[in-house]
């Protein structure tokens, strides 16, 4: 089974409202990844969170992690129409090396 | 800097056929892996090698055989393809602990 569990599944906002989801997974970890996948296309890297950070910032973006709770959440501030993407998380499942991914959330940002 | 390059971009098989899949990187990474992407099923790991000379079973590896040539080279072989094997296959690489990186995706048809 996958390691990562992205919620919800599907999310619709409009333009300027604020985007959160959530992932969690399920062994200890070393490091959460979060990508972005534009339809038709591959898979882009956002944002790495280490197993000791709690959060993290880049630009719009801002992680977090709880190992307690082995959960993750992605928040877009701000959205645009041009972030409407799949959203997936992947963890390491404290190999360093294997990396698994979660089934996505969909994001539709309506302008 | 090319990152990572996948080939064939698009490939129709019939059931039975053969064919391999190629993947190459040029950042040096020791880590390369082969992902199938499914409708709703997010990414799931096929094979892994953490470093040449090496290969390993993911989630999904029936079916499949991998060949890690050199640190640069990855290839994904179906020795007898089937229809459960229509999908869209990615090649990444990484560093150990860090972010992967995508290939564009082969997307395959078996008929």
């Amino acid at each position: 089974s996958q390691q990562g569990e992205e919620d919800p599944q599907a999310l619709s906002i409009q333009e300027g409202e604020n985007a959160t989801m959530n992932c969690s997974y399920k062994t200890s970890i070393n490091n959460l990844q979060w990508y972005r996948q534009n339809s038709g296309r591959g898979l882009v890297h956002l944002i790495l969170i280490r197993s000791n950070e709690r959060e993290k910032h880049s630009g719009r973006l801002r992680v977090t992690l709880d190992t307690s709770k082995k959960s993750s959440s992605l928040l877009i501030t701000a959205s645009r129409a041009a972030d409407t993407a799949s959203y997936f998380c992947a963890t390491d499942a404290g190999t360093g090396n294997q990396f698994y991914f979660g089934t996505g959330t969909s994001l539709t940002v309506i302008p | 800097n090319a990152g990572v390059t996948q080939t064939p971009k698009f490939q129709v098989l019939k059931t039975g056929q053969s064919m391999t899949l190629q993947c190459a990187q040029d950042m040096n990474h020791n880590s390369m892996y082969w992902y199938r992407q499914d409708p709703g099923m997010g990414l799931r790991l096929i094979y892994y090698s953490a470093s040449e000379g090496t290969t390993d079973k993911g989630e999904v590896p029936n079916g499949y055989n991998v060949s890690r040539l050199n640190k640069r080279e990855f290839s994904l072989r179906l020795e007898s393809a089937a229809p459960s094997q229509t999908s869209v296959y990615f090649c990444a690489s990484s560093g150990q602990y860090e972010k992967l990186f995508f290939g564009s995706g082969t997307q395959l048809s078996v008929l």
